[in-house]
């Protein structure tokens, strides 16, 4: 059973467009949000976290709103660039747990 | 560079041979994972040690045997590996647990199964 769905499976943009990724959960026990984000040939890296009492976070030009009611979130990359290329996978953990629910990813690729 | 060291990056085994994935940090972080990532998938949770105890094991087949030496290493143990247990297989660790201690990955070991 999927926890966490996240839409798109993959995305091109062009430099300095604004990509968004969606997530969506259905567990409400989970209470922390993080983003990842994977170079090819490296390990996930955090990029940005939020918590579900706040609606939303910026982080530099990565963005993460957040709609409690709906059970869904989303990563916003203003002004996009080349080197933002990577796979984003958004996650989910509940309380002080050590099992992050991870989405599916999303592989975005900036063209120049 | 990561502050997780995974070695080796790359290996390539038979699936009579034993081998061994090694991790290492000095963040003196308490807990350490093992997961596995397949090619465009998310990282699945094997195994966690908390304070060099194991804690969870994500009813993990047998041919992968893990090992935490001491608070800084983790060791993975592979014997009579299947050729669909190609992957990556990514050490993380963390502080401790929950929102206030995100995972650190390694970059990896890149595992080919024949």
């Amino acid at each position: 059973q999927q926890q966490v769905k996240q839409s798109p499976q993959s995305l091109i943009v062009q430099k300095g467009g604004i990509p968004i990724i969606n997530c969506a959960y259905e567990n409400t026990a989970f209470d922390y949000f993080p983003w990842y984000q994977q170079f090819p040939g490296k390990g996930p890296a955090l990029l940005i976290a939020i918590r579900p009492d706040v609606s939303e976070k910026k982080e530099g030009r990565f963005t993460i709103s957040f709609n409690k009611s709906a059970k869904q979130f989303s990563l916003h990359i203003m002004d996009s660039q080349p080197g933002d290329s990577a796979t984003y996978f958004c996650a989910a953990l509940k309380g002080s747990g050590s099992r992050l629910t991870f989405g599916e990813g999303t592989q975005l690729t900036v063209n120049p | 560079d990561t502050e997780v060291t995974q070695t080796p990056k790359h290996l390539v085994m038979g699936m009579t041979n034993k081998k061994s994935l090694k991790c290492e940090q000095h963040m003196g972080h308490r807990a350490m994972y093992w997961y596995k990532q397949k090619a465009k998938k998310p990282p699945e949770l094997m195994f966690v040690y908390s304070y060099e105890k194991l804690s969870i094991n994500e009813s993990v087949p047998s041919r992968f045997s893990p090992e935490c030496p001491n608070s800084s290493l983790l060791n993975l143990h592979l014997h009579a590996l299947q050729p669909e247990d190609s992957a990556l297989y990514l050490c993380a660790s963390s502080q401790g647990w929950g929102e206030n201690s995100p995972l650190h990955f390694g970059n990896g070991t890149r595992l080919t199964v024949t």
